[in-house]
């Protein structure tokens, strides 16, 4: 299966715990972009990435979130001290290039949840 | 106004029926239009992409209305799988911020 590929499926920290949420992006996509959705809301843009810049993350929280898509492995998004407001299913969507023209493929999503 | 504004619904219709969705943008420079659908808990899924000229693919037909700044999705002969919220999704002009803009979604209930 060459699409997205995001894992874990399901997380669970407790409070104050760290999470980190991976994503493989389509074979020859380099452009990553991760996105949080809460239950019964729209989806919300995080953070925009290519392979070791980070293109535009205005929709990150400062503080206690980071996101890097290294040269080789996967995408991760780090979620540190985490609280229960953090709990939501994060997608993880890559394209082949800017996405002018060209659609997005969403990965399965990592549901966390926190205690 | 929101850049990308669609009825959330829900929109209760039967099998067989047609149905159609809008969705505006407020960005006239938006260059390419998309079609997703996701299903409860599940990742959102491309249906279709909108072309200028309109598309169509089986029973869905996707249009573009560029002076008025809105695309539709029309759905013929519904059936019951096709229950789910379907989200349109602008992208941007080159030359900025390539960041896609996805609509809340409008949700789609069919009923036997």
């Amino acid at each position: 299966n060459a699409g997205v590929m995001q894992n874990p499926r399901h997380l669970v920290r407790r409070r104050g715990q760290e999470a980190r949420l991976r994503c493989s992006p389509m074979k020859g996509h380099s452009h990553v972009y991760w996105y949080r959705q809460l239950p019964e809301e729209g989806l919300k843009f995080m953070v925009y990435l290519q392979k070791e810049n980070i293109i535009d993350e205005s929709g990150m929280p400062k503080e206690r979130f980071s996101a890097e898509f290294p040269k080789e492995g996967p995408s991760i998004l780090r979620i540190q001290q985490v609280v229960r407001g953090d709990s939501a299913a994060y997608f993880c969507a890559s394209s082949l290039q800017e996405a002018s023209n060209q659609p997005q493929h969403f990965g399965d999503g990592t549901r966390l949840s926190i205690l | 106004r929101k850049e990308v504004e669609q009825d959330p619904g829900p929109f209760n219709v039967p099998e067989g029926a047609t149905v159609a969705f809008n969705c505006t943008y407020s960005n006239s420079a938006s260059q390419s239009f998309f079609w997703y659908r996701q299903d409860c808990r599940k990742e959102p899924k491309l249906l279709m992409s909108v072309y200028s000229s309109g598309n169509e693919d089986g029973r869905f037909t996707a249009q573009l209305n560029r002076a008025s700044q809105y695309i539709s999705l029309l759905i013929r002969d519904s059936k019951l799988s096709d229950s789910a919220t379907y989200l349109c999704v602008v992208n941007p002009t080159s030359g900025g911020s390539y960041i896609p803009t996805f609509g809340r979604g409008t949700s789609l209930i069919v009923h036997p």
